[in-house]
């Protein structure tokens, strides 16, 4: 069974170009999050899809970023336009819509490593 | 910001059993506490779960305190893959976001 696919694996772009991440989580997974990690920080949570639906976006920076899911499948992120601060590794993760509450499993991506010059 | 205290770093001999402490005297009755790992440019891994009970998987072991406010992951036998950052988070539903900390920045030597 694959696994969450993220592509590229890498990305480097100058500032105030525009770059989409996607993420194919795990067949039959409902939930869909993307996290970021910026260089010595913590891993960030961003956002999360139940199916098509924007569960939680409370942690996205700010309007430059937009993330969907049309078909409830594959999901990208854009960034537009990117800022130096946007460098960092985004990472997606799918998981099952748990019977109970917490038990809940996440399967990660690789991640993209982005670098905004 | 995460509700879990996790040294910051730890080393063990491989073979040995290595045991990560995770403090979480905050936590509610209804959240469970999970273990993820990061090795090195790679994604996070799921390695356990547990609620109130003691927890084993081909992983790990997941040792929680009768009184739930801390616990312990417990790697059998280190071998130098097992080189990782640990972070042990406590979640209530599927509906909040998983939220990491630091993590234990774990050394397994030769």
């Amino acid at each position: 069974e694959a696994g969450v696919t993220q592509f590229p694996s890498h990305s480097v772009i100058e500032k105030g170009q525009t770059v989409t991440l996607r993420c194919d989580p795990i067949s039959g997974h409902d939930n869909l999050y993307w996290y970021r990690r910026v260089m010595g920080k913590e891993i960030k949570f961003l956002l999360h899809f139940v199916k098509e639906s924007k569960q939680d976006e409370s942690g996205m920076p700010n309007n430059r970023f937009l993330a969907e899911r049309t078909g409830g499948t594959y999901s990208t992120l854009k960034v537009q336009p990117a800022e130096l601060e946007d460098s960092g590794v985004y990472f997606c993760a799918s998981s099952q819509v748990p019977l109970w509450g917490g038990d809940e499993k996440l399967f990660f991506g690789s991640g993209t490593q982005l670098s905004v010059l | 910001d995460a509700k879990t205290t996790q040294p910051t770093s730890m080393d063990c001999a491989e073979g040995r059993a290595a045991n990560l402490p995770c403090n979480h005297s905050t936590i509610s009755g209804n959240e469970y506490v999970y273990w993820y790992r990061q090795i090195h440019s790679q994604g996070p891994q799921y390695i356990i779960h547990g609620l109130k009970n003691n927890e084993t998987n081909e992983m790990a072991s997941l040792i929680i305190t009768e009184d739930r406010k801390s616990s312990t992951l417990i790697l059998p036998h280190a071998t130098l893959r097992d080189t990782a950052v640990y972070y042990c988070i406590v979640r209530y539903s599927g509906n909040t976001p998983l939220v990491f900390g630091k993590g234990t920045r774990l050394s397994v030597i030769a």
